[in-house]
């Protein structure tokens, strides 16, 4: 069974502060990674990562993907109160005939002025 | 404005009862999924349909039922075999060969049974 864990499960941090959110997985048939950030609707999608080593970069989020290690780091710097949201990291697999997205539980990221 | 609408934004339900989750999407799309979302839970998936009067089953389908009898629909049915319904209802879609890091999701559809 494909398995997406994240780390931690909640944080709190105050303005300008960065953080890193953790992503570990368990799964065949690997094809990507990806990140989104929920607002209490719909997963917005961040990022997409498929090699090992390569760093995604927007504004002040940053992830990377280690293919070898099953893990990926989501960074976000000089964090602000509109970074507060739950972070998800999914990893796609093929399953059954086609591709499926496997969901960890998300870190629940809290940023205090 | 092309997208996908989910009805309605709330819902509440008595116990033992059917509920039907209406999903439309103008986009398109071939394949539609439908996803359950607890707190403090990612999101899992209940069902996807690649085409038109096909669909499968996913992670936790047991207790849902759904159709796709048209390309811009896939309602979902919460039926009282299903044990603890009250979750966040997020409906997604992808184009024909399309990743699923493009994926579009619905606004969702919070169900409250009791």
């Amino acid at each position: 069974e494909d398995k997406v864990v994240q780390s931690p499960l909640s944080l709190v941090v105050h303005e300008g502060d960065t953080v890193t959110l953790n992503c570990s997985y368990e799964v065949t048939n690997f094809r990507s990674l990806l990140w989104y950030k929920q607002e209490k609707k719909a997963p917005t999608f961040l990022f997409m990562l498929t090699s090992s080593g390569i760093e995604k970069k927007s504004g002040r989020l940053s992830s990377i993907l280690d293919k070898k290690e099953l893990f990926s780091i989501l960074n976000i710097t000089a964090t602000q109160t509109g970074d507060s949201a739950v972070y998800l990291c999914a990893v796609e697999a093929l399953g059954a005939g086609s591709y499926q997205l496997t969901f960890g539980k998300g870190t629940k990221l809290s940023v205090i002025p | 404005d092309g997208g996908i609408t989910q009805s309605p934004k709330y819902l509440f339900r008595k116990e033992g009862q059917n509920v039907t989750l209406s999903c439309e999407q103008n986009l398109n799309h071939d394949a539609m999924y439908w996803y359950r979302q607890d707190p403090g839970q990612g999101l899992r998936l209940i069902y996807y349909s690649q085409i038109v009067n096909d669909f499968q089953k996913g992670d936790i389908a047991e207790g849902y039922s759904v159709s796709r009898e048209k390309k811009e629909s896939f309602p979902l049915t919460v039926t009282s075999a299903q044990k603890n319904p009250t979750a966040f209802y997020l409906c997604a879609s992808t184009p024909r060969g399309g990743n699923l890091y493009e994926q579009y999701f619905g606004p969702g559809t919070r169900l409250t049974v009791t």
